[in-house]
């Protein structure tokens, strides 16, 4: 069964104190992985697709890989504007989106 | 460029009931998928929709139906409503039908059932 899990399920940074967010998937045939950022009381906002393992790809102060195990969503030096629930999802045979519970980062002034 | 957009925004009803959701897709945009949202939770995918069929449909009871009109315009439908049916159901567009596509979201439909 696909399955995604992410860690941790809360971050408080300090601004300009650079991290990490874990995406830990299992899945029959990834077709692709995704990243999305949801702010409260909204929708998700799309961020990156990645499709296959050793990929990278870069908007701003994220970077996100993907392994063929899971996937990282690097901040580098966050400001309070990136605090918000980010979303990892996958996608595989089954041909619909499995995402996880989230990572709530919180970044302090 | 219009994006996604949802009606109504909130909407309480009680136990037993119906309820219809709509979703206006981003111009352009062929396909659509319906999420639920419970709070604290992920989004769990319910259905999808490519030019009026429906190609794809998670672990939801047959209560949950819907409906994708020539405009590409796309409605939710629960019937029997049940208290776990609370939630944040969100419509996603998207221009093709591969898992691939980028999606975009509308900003959901917060239901409460008393």
């Amino acid at each position: 069964e696909d399955q995604v899990t992410q860690s941790p399920e809360a971050l408080r940074l300090q601004e300009g104190e650079s991290s990490s967010l874990n995406c830990s998937y299992t899945v029959s045939g990834l077709r692709g992985l995704f990243w999305y950022r949801q702010d409260p009381g909204k929708g998700p906002e799309f961020l990156f697709t990645l499709y296959s393992a050793g990929e990278e790809k870069e908007k701003e102060r994220l970077k996100a890989t993907l392994t063929k195990k899971e996937s990282f969503l690097h901040i580098t030096a966050p400001k309070p504007e990136d605090s918000a629930t980010y979303l990892c999802a996958v996608g595989g045979a089954t041909n619909k989106l499995i995402f996880g519970t989230g990572t709530l980062l919180a970044v302090q002034p | 460029e219009t994006g996604v957009t949802q009606s109504p925004t909130h909407l309480i009803k009680t136990r037993g009931q119906q309820v219809t959701l709509r979703c206006s897709s981003q111009s352009g945009h062929n396909t659509v998928s319906w999420y639920q949202q419970a709070l604290g939770q992920g989004p769990q995918f319910i259905f999808q929709y490519y030019r009026e069929e429906e190609n794809g449909r998670g672990n939801f009871p047959p209560r949950f139906s819907g409906l994708q009109f020539p405009n590409y315009s796309s409605e939710l439908n629960v019937n029997a409503l049940e208290l776990d049916d609370s939630a944040l159901y969100l419509c996603a567009s998207k221009s093709g039908s591969s898992l691939g596509d980028e999606q975009f979201f509308g900003p959901g439909t917060r239901l409460t059932v008393l």
